[in-house]
């Protein structure tokens, strides 16, 4: 199946900090979300970008299909940002998504 | 209730009790799914069923039996579970188009111990 390498494991910022989290996959995919789990374990939905790039406030993404990654950049962190972020793929012939380990990323006030 | 409820939040049970997970969602999509969250492991995709037909059954023991009545609800039953099965698990849905999952929505887990 699909595999799905997330980078880096942890990070530990400073507030106010900028980051970027990658997801790098083995084979084409019709979906790639990126998620952000709270302390209480809801996953919460940041971008659905199977392509291109998206922005959300302090939040962007970019995904290039062709060369098999996604980025997630965060600017000036909080520490409400704290948590764990997932990127998760459909690739063809399975509806259903596969997810990365997952980057933790610790804020610091 | 929006979006994706899951009953109830945190269950505790003996390898030999017998319970129900509940799933419902509230945003009018045709697809829904059981994954489960080990501690230390990614997100596992255990059931997936699409307008009420199961689509996906990812090697789950058979003490984990799924069901779904209608496109809303998803439940989850549990029997002689073991210590092992402790985990997060969680509801997902999604509009299913062409055999496409589209972008997926979570609800907010069940954490399992087993004792």
């Amino acid at each position: 199946g699909i595999q799905v390498e997330q980078s880096p494991p942890d990070l530990i910022l400073q507030e106010g900090a900028n980051s970027t989290l990658r997801c790098n996959f083995s084979d084409s995919v019709n979906n790639l979300q990126w998620f952000h789990q709270n302390p209480w374990g809801q996953l919460i939905n940041l971008f659905y970008i199977p392509s291109g790039t998206k922005q959300n406030g302090r939040l962007s993404a970019t995904t290039v299909a062709t060369e098999r990654y996604s980025l997630l950049y965060i600017s000036s962190s909080q520490t409400t940002d704290s948590g764990v972020y997932f990127c998760a793929v459909e690739n063809t012939g399975r509806r259903a998504l596969t997810f990365g380990s997952g980057t933790r990323l610790q804020v610091q006030p | 209730e929006t979006g994706v409820t899951q009953t109830p939040r945190h269950l505790v049970m003996g390898m030999t009790n017998k319970k129900s997970l509940k799933c419902e969602q509230h945003l009018g999509h045709n697809a829904m799914y059981w994954y489960k969250q080990s501690a230390k492991k990614p997100l596992e995709l255990m059931f997936v069923y699409s307008l009420e037909e199961r689509v996906e059954n990812n090697s789950v023991p058979s003490r984990f039996s799924p069901e779904c009545p209608n496109s809303s609800h998803l439940f989850l039953h549990l029997h002689t579970l073991q210590p092992e099965d402790s985990a997060l698990y969680l509801c997902a849905s999604s509009q299913d188009i062409s055999f496409l999952a589209g972008e997926q929505f979570f609800g907010p887990g069940t954490r399992l111990t087993v004792l």
